[in-house]
């Protein structure tokens, strides 16, 4: 989708060093998130922002980081990478509904990190 | 809390057959549904949604029904394509203040000529 753009596509990395991934948006919506797809366990959220500066964890945050500084980007950081955080990583936006209302999510073409 | 039971896969038709792939979820309140699909190499798109009860949802020839008493929102295809073959995600909206999506683990479709 246009709206939304994850940086880099690919990645390989060495254990123990540090790795950004990086989500942008241009929807100028409120909720972001990171997810990881591992096969066998579907998409297990990692992360998400309700506005800037404003972050919270889901299932599988260990080892993982997040920041929002700015509203179009959420960056994700993994401190010191590990086998086990190799993985496809997706990031997704949302925006407000109204009276509880959800337009669902818009997803990014994701991001592939092998970690050797 | 909130959760999704789909199918599992691999659902494996030859084109032009009917396709059915089960969703079940269990939720508080009055979720929204939604339905994504998964290409190869790339993110989910969203295929179709339902907001409330007795809703169907529809895109690109599927269909899903909200049916409330049932807890259920099958996915449906009256003639499946080889262009169809692909994951399928189910997911609801619960009442969190995240505006987060529940998924299913996914169904892979595999369509054959």
């Amino acid at each position: 989708d246009a709206g939304i753009t994850q940086s880099p596509r690919h990645k390989v990395t060495e254990t123990g060093t540090p790795v950004t991934l990086r989500c942008h948006q241009t929807e100028n919506h409120r909720y972001m998130y990171w997810y990881r797809q591992d096969p066998g366990h579907g998409l297990r959220l990692i992360h998400y922002s309700y506005g800037v500066k404003d972050t919270d964890k889901g299932e599988v945050s260990d080892g993982y980081s997040v920041s929002r500084s700015k509203t179009e980007d959420f960056l994700l950081t993994l401190e010191s990478a590990t086998s086990s955080q190799t993985s496809v990583y997706f990031c997704a936006i949302s925006e407000s509904g109204t009276a509880g209302y959800n337009y669902g999510y818009t997803f990014g073409s994701g991001t592939r990190l092998t970690v050797v | 809390g909130d959760s999704v039971t789909q199918m599992e896969g691999p659902v494996t038709l030859s084109e032009e057959a009917f396709l059915t792939i089960n969703c079940t979820y269990t939720a508080t309140g009055y979720p929204s549904l939604f339905w994504y699909v998964q290409y190869p190499g790339e993110g989910l798109q969203l295929l179709l949604k339902a907001t409330k009860a007795d809703d169907k949802g529809s895109n690109k020839g599927f269909e899903a029904t909200y049916r409330k008493e049932t807890t259920s929102f099958h996915l449906e295809k009256g003639s499946v394509q080889v262009s169809d073959s692909a994951v399928y995600f189910c997911a609801l909206s619960g009442n969190n203040a995240g505006n987060m999506l529940t998924f299913g683990g996914g169904t892979r479709l595999m369509v054959k000529p």
